[in-house]
């Protein structure tokens, strides 16, 4: 069984860019969550998303946005990069149920000159 | 102060030493995550709880739900066993909301041979 894969794994942006991640989870699950990971900051919750709705959200800025597509997988987007956006972006997948456990990505790693 | 408070920071033990990693809360859980990152980013769940106590091989984990305390305890270590391991918390709130998570800050765990 496939795990959680994330897409692109290491990427360079400036200041001003946007950009999109993207998140596999594992076959059968509904839900994927994603999360910015920050040296400063630690682990951070952005958002939830179940069967393509947005079922949780972060205290992140507009500038975050996510989806979801019918096969479960789930686009990230950031839209005018700041270089506090460089962090470790990781997504997880579970099936969404109350003992659903979760499966991380290996993350995709932003830097933002 | 943050609402999941892990101790100790730093860890640093001889291979087979007994290892013992604590995780406070403040608020209302319906469920606590032990993650372990190794170097490079990815993560894995090791245990989610609700209640009680867990033993994954030479792992186990402990709740008092309570007293609002988890802990991690790592019998024989091993020096595989450096990581960083991380204690996360789904907050209780209406629905299911188990992908968003609290993360404490992490316990970097050194183990030498």
């Amino acid at each position: 069984k496939a795990g959680v894969t994330q897409t692109p794994r290491y990427l360079i942006k400036t200041r001003g860019q946007q950009v999109t991640l993207s998140c596999s989870p594992i076959s059968g699950h509904r839900s994927v969550s994603w999360y910015q990971q920050t040296p400063g900051q630690g682990l951070q919750f952005l958002f939830e998303y179940f069967s393509e709705t947005q079922r949780n959200k972060g205290n992140f800025p507009g500038r975050f946005s996510g989806r979801q597509f019918s096969n479960s997988r789930s686009e990230m987007n950031v839209s005018t990069l700041e270089l506090g956006d460089s962090a470790l972006y990781l997504c997880a997948s579970s099936d969404g149920a109350y003992t659903g456990e979760l499966f991380f990505g290996e993350g995709s790693r932003l830097t933002v000159l | 102060k943050n609402e999941v408070e892990q101790s100790p920071q730093n860890l640093t033990a001889q291979e087979g030493e007994f290892i013992t990693i604590n995780c406070s809360y403040s608020v209302g859980i319906s469920a606590l995550h032990w993650l372990q990152q190794h170097p490079g980013g990815g993560i894995v769940s090791l245990f989610m709880l609700s209640s009680g106590k867990k033993k994954h091989g030479r792992l186990i984990a402990t709740i008092n739900i309570q007293e609002k305390h988890s802990s991690l305890h790592i019998t024989a270590s091993h020096p595989r066993d450096s990581a960083v391991y991380i204690c996360a918390v789904s907050l209780r709130a209406g629905g299911t909301s188990y992908g968003k998570l609290t993360f404490g800050q992490g316990t970097i765990l050194t183990v030498h041979p």
